[in-house]
């Protein structure tokens, strides 16, 4: 176990539909990634949080949209889903500074049919 | 930008064997630099870092890695390689304590018997 929790581990939603995925950090750490994996685009960056602010922006689709709680936890809101949307999508937190490197989850596999 | 290069998507070795995974990475100062490495259906772990000092590292489940600077390069290395080295291995690179982390197109390591 990581210390970082992500759920739901799989969804199955149908194209048009909206999904909210859910993350835990490691207990102390400041900062969340998001990020997407699929077969033909690698590990792409989303999106960061630190303390509940935005703090950086990466390929984020505009139908996607995140968030991070007073309690640190962060939502990843995926909406109008298409099929290529289907991916891993891993979770990642730190205490703020890359030189610590990141703890991921175990990410959650989204299926869109 | 900063950008990382995997240049081999899957190498095969015997186990015993020694192993070398290379990185290049594109960045006009010195990066902070990792490997992950991600099994099958988990989320990535890492297995070390650098940012700086000593330009060998040292890092978990006997892997090592070395920075060359004049090469551009982190090598992930380990002198025997077990079954259970099985998966696939990822190099990043950050540019700063507050930034994201860039991750190159990972190598899938097979191990034969």
């Amino acid at each position: 176990d990581s210390g970082v929790t992500q759920t739901p581990k799989h969804l199955i939603t149908a194209t048009g539909q909206r999904v909210t995925l859910r993350c835990s950090p490691r207990s102390g750490d400041l900062s969340v990634y998001w990020y997407q994996q699929s077969l033909d685009q690698g590990l792409q960056f989303l999106i960061q949080y630190y303390n509940g602010e935005e703090r950086a922006k990466g390929n984020i689709l505009e139908r996607f949209s995140a968030q991070q709680f007073p309690d640190l936890h962060s939502e990843l809101n995926l909406s109008s889903l298409e099929l290529g949307d289907s991916a891993l999508y891993f979770c990642a937190s730190s205490v703020g500074q890359v030189g610590y490197g990141y703890t991921f989850g175990s990410g959650t596999r989204l299926t869109v049919v | 930008a900063q950008s990382v290069t995997q240049p081999d998507i899957h190498i095969t070795v015997s186990e015993g064997a020694s192993l070398e995974l290379r990185c290049n990475y594109s960045y006009g100062a010195t990066p902070y630099l990792f490997w992950y490495v991600q099994s099958p259906g988990q989320g990535l772990q890492l297995l070390l870092k650098y940012f700086s000092g000593d330009t060998l590292v040292q890092g978990i489940k006997g892997f090592e890695a070395e920075f060359k600077r004049s090469q551009s390069s982190f090598n992930l290395r380990k002198p025997s390689v077990h079954w259970s080295d099985a998966a696939e291995y990822f190099c990043a690179v950050g540019v700063s304590p507050a930034s994201k982390l860039t991750f190159g197109t990972g190598t899938r390591l097979q191990v034969t018997l």
